[in-house]
């Protein structure tokens, strides 16, 4: 299985800071990265999907970067609505895999 | 507009079954690869289950092979999961989640329904 490992695990940060957060996996996936946004108490929100492309919708202060074990998402200026956790989630193989996840919290 | 709703959790002891239901409105549902992703409390999401947009392919965890069975009924547009054998470990919020591509082959997940709760417990 392919393991995906996230950091940090919990970032405080305050509106208009710009946010990267890291998804190392195990073995080589080439592009196939997503990245996901939850809200508590709610289903996980696609943000972006092939390493690089936004989803319709999402703002283009997201962006995703990298390849093959090393990926990243930046939030380049972070809002008050951004304020969730942060997954990532390959697609190479199955089973498919998630990152532990990422809380971004309000200094 | 798409979207899924999930229902069919509750509270249920170890070792019974268990079958939840995905209901699809707002898509073409014989076109979409359909998944099951569960999150136990508070913790990260974990693939389940996927089925091809016909039925006919699925694949499964490790941790739920040969318990749970997933399930699709396209002239209704609804998703299933039955889930027999339960254990403490597979409470959690069930999501089922699809994208537009007929195979099982690996993608990402749009859109996602809401989510129903299992909770497994004596």
């Amino acid at each position: 299985d392919i393991q995906l490992t996230q950091s940090p695990s919990f970032l405080s940060a305050s509106v208009g800071d710009r946010v990267t957060i890291t998804c190392r996996a195990s073995q080589g996936i080439s592009s196939y990265l997503a990245w996901y946004q939850q809200k508590p108490g709610k289903a996980p929100k696609l943000l972006i999907y092939a390493t690089f492309t936004l989803q319709n919708g999402v703002p283009s202060r997201f962006s995703g970067s990298g390849s093959g074990t090393e990926f990243s998402l930046t939030i380049s200026s972070l809002q008050p609505e951004d304020f969730a956790t942060y997954y990532c989630q390959q697609f190479n193989s199955y089973p498919l895999t998630f990152g532990g996840g990422t809380k971004v919290e309000i200094k | 507009q798409a979207q899924l709703v999930e229902s069919g959790g509750g509270v249920v002891q170890p070792g019974r079954s268990l079958r939840l239901s995905c209901a699809a409105s707002g898509i073409t549902f014989d076109y979409y690869g359909m998944h099951w992703v569960r999150q136990a409390p508070g913790k990260g999401l974990e693939w389940v289950a996927v089925i091809s947009s016909d039925g006919g392919n699925q694949d499964y965890a490790d941790s739920v092979k040969g318990r749970f069975t997933i399930s699709r009924d396209n002239s209704k547009d609804m998703l299933f999961l039955q889930m027999n054998s339960l254990r403490t470990e597979d409470t959690a919020v069930y999501y089922c989640a699809g994208l537009r591509v007929p195979t099982t082959i690996p993608y990402w997940f749009d859109p996602w329904g809401q989510g129903t709760l299992v909770t497994v417990s004596s």
